[in-house]
């Protein structure tokens, strides 16, 4: 059973420019979260959903960033007018139900 | 929401010494896990321990979930569990989203 599966795995992109980055949750698994590291830090919770649905967004700046989770198809967080401050990891988790989540390698956005 | 305390923050250990890290929770949660970030960047999940003890090889967690904190055991460290250990949990009203604590960054030298 393959793991959580994150791409692309590093990500350059210029200011002003957009980013998106996909998550393909593990077979079975229709429950997917998106985390934000910023350097030095721990990991912040930004979303969570399920299929076509946001269940909890309250961790999701207001501006700039959005995810969806399509009925077919990996979940997709999108980040518009990248800046600086956007360079971060994102890890993309899943679970079967509310229970244990299980993290996929995180895509590095740098931001130049 | 609940607040994640972890301490040590920091932990140097020799090859083959044993190591006990805590984490304290500000609320009763329904979910709590624990995590090994490894040098490159890799969240490894280790437990998923709401109450309870659970073993897998060197490791082992107990959660004393009426007193809100839960401990990690690391015995015979090798210097592939370098790294940092996060432990995480939510409450059932939050929903599903976990909140991390800021980890302990563990060295272990040969």
């Amino acid at each position: 059973n393959a793991g959580v599966m994150q791409n692309p795995r590093h990500l350059v992109r210029r200011r002003g420019q957009e980013a998106r980055l996909r998550c393909s949750p593990m077979k079975g698994h229709s429950h997917v979260y998106w985390y934000r590291q910023l350097p030095e830090e721990g990991l912040k919770f930004m979303v969570y959903l399920q299929k076509e649905n946001i269940i909890d967004e309250s961790g999701m700046p207001k501006e700039r960033f959005s995810a969806e989770f399509p009925k077919e198809g990996p979940s997709i967080l999108r980040i518009q007018q990248v800046v600086r401050g956007d360079s971060a990891a994102y890890f993309c988790a899943s679970s079967p139900a509310r229970s244990e989540q299980y993290f996929g390698p995180g895509t590095r956005l740098t931001v130049t | 929401g609940i607040q994640v305390e972890q301490s040590p923050p920091d932990l140097i250990l020799q090859e083959g010494a044993n190591s006990t890290l805590r984490c304290n929770f500000s609320d009763s949660v329904n979910n709590l896990q624990w995590f090994h970030q490894n040098p490159w960047g890799q969240l490894i999940n280790l437990f998923y321990i709401p109450s309870g003890t659970k073993q897998n090889g060197r490791l082992s967690a107990t959660t004393v979930a009426t007193e809100r904190y839960s401990l990690l055991y690391i015995s015979s460290s090798q210097t592939t569990d370098s790294g940092v250990y996060f432990c995480a949990g939510c409450r059932e009203t939050s929903g599903s989203r976990l909140t991390f604590g800021e980890g302990t960054q563990l060295t272990v030298n040969p």
